[in-house]
């Protein structure tokens, strides 16, 4: 059973046009990412969630914006997507009480920017 | 210097082969390792967590280098589903993950 779901696996969206990504979790994980993977890089943290708590990765592009309404649901919004952001956009869940543990990842959503 | 080092490989070796991947980080506060395998356009799973002791589960050990800031992913008697990229990760603080690039593995029959 998918514990970290995103949705849409695959999304196609205009240059420029607004896009939003989600992610939900059945964990109860209180910590939420977002990463970025390009073709044959490793994936790169954008930001990430520590409960309410929203830190943001020093050079991750304004253009990028997130939201957590409740503990389950994570949105990635970008606000003008270029040809440079097509990527694998993948969201995580860790829990954070009392040490770290490893994350685990949603499969990703495959966006096409045209 | 990038965070977290790998070599990205690739690495072809024949099945049953014994592999050995390094990868080497940069902030010595870091503290808790692991290292996850990804299979291609799929997300990156949890293959093992690394503790300073070294840790073994079945065909796969970790071992973690304090001192010289590495870790180590030794696979044995490598199968065909071995192929994948393996990726090394490290929390920095309480939560950031860093990844390395990653090392792609193909185990050749």
């Amino acid at each position: 059973d998918a514990m970290v779901i995103q949705n849409p696996r695959y999304q196609v969206t205009q240059f420029g046009k607004p896009v939003t990504l989600s992610c939900s979790q059945t964990l109860n994980h209180n910590v939420m990412y977002w990463y970025q993977q390009k073709s044959s890089q490793a994936p790169k943290l954008l930001f990430h969630y520590y409960d309410k708590d929203f830190n943001n990765e020093a050079d991750t592009p304004d253009n990028f914006q997130s939201r957590r309404p409740n503990t389950s649901f994570c949105f990635l919004d970008i606000r003008s997507p270029g040809l440079g952001d097509a990527a694998m956009y993948l969201c995580a869940t860790s829990r954070e009480r009392g040490g770290g543990t490893e994350a685990f990842f949603g499969q990703g959503t495959r966006l096409t920017v045209v | 210097r990038k965070e977290v080092e790998q070599d990205p490989g690739p690495f072809n070796v024949p099945e049953g082969a014994t592999v050995a991947f390094n990868c080497t980080y940069s902030n010595s506060a870091s503290q808790s390792f692991f290292w996850y395998r990804q299979d291609c356009r799929k997300e990156p799973k949890l293959l093992m967590s690394v503790y300073s002791s070294g840790n073994e589960d079945g065909r796969f050990t970790a071992q973690l280098n304090r001192a010289s800031q590495y870790i180590s992913l030794l696979i044995r008697d490598s199968k065909l589903s071995d192929s994948a990229t393996y990726l090394c990760v490290v929390r920095q603080g309480a939560q950031k993950l860093v990844f390395g690039q990653g090392t792609r593995l193909t185990i050749n029959p």
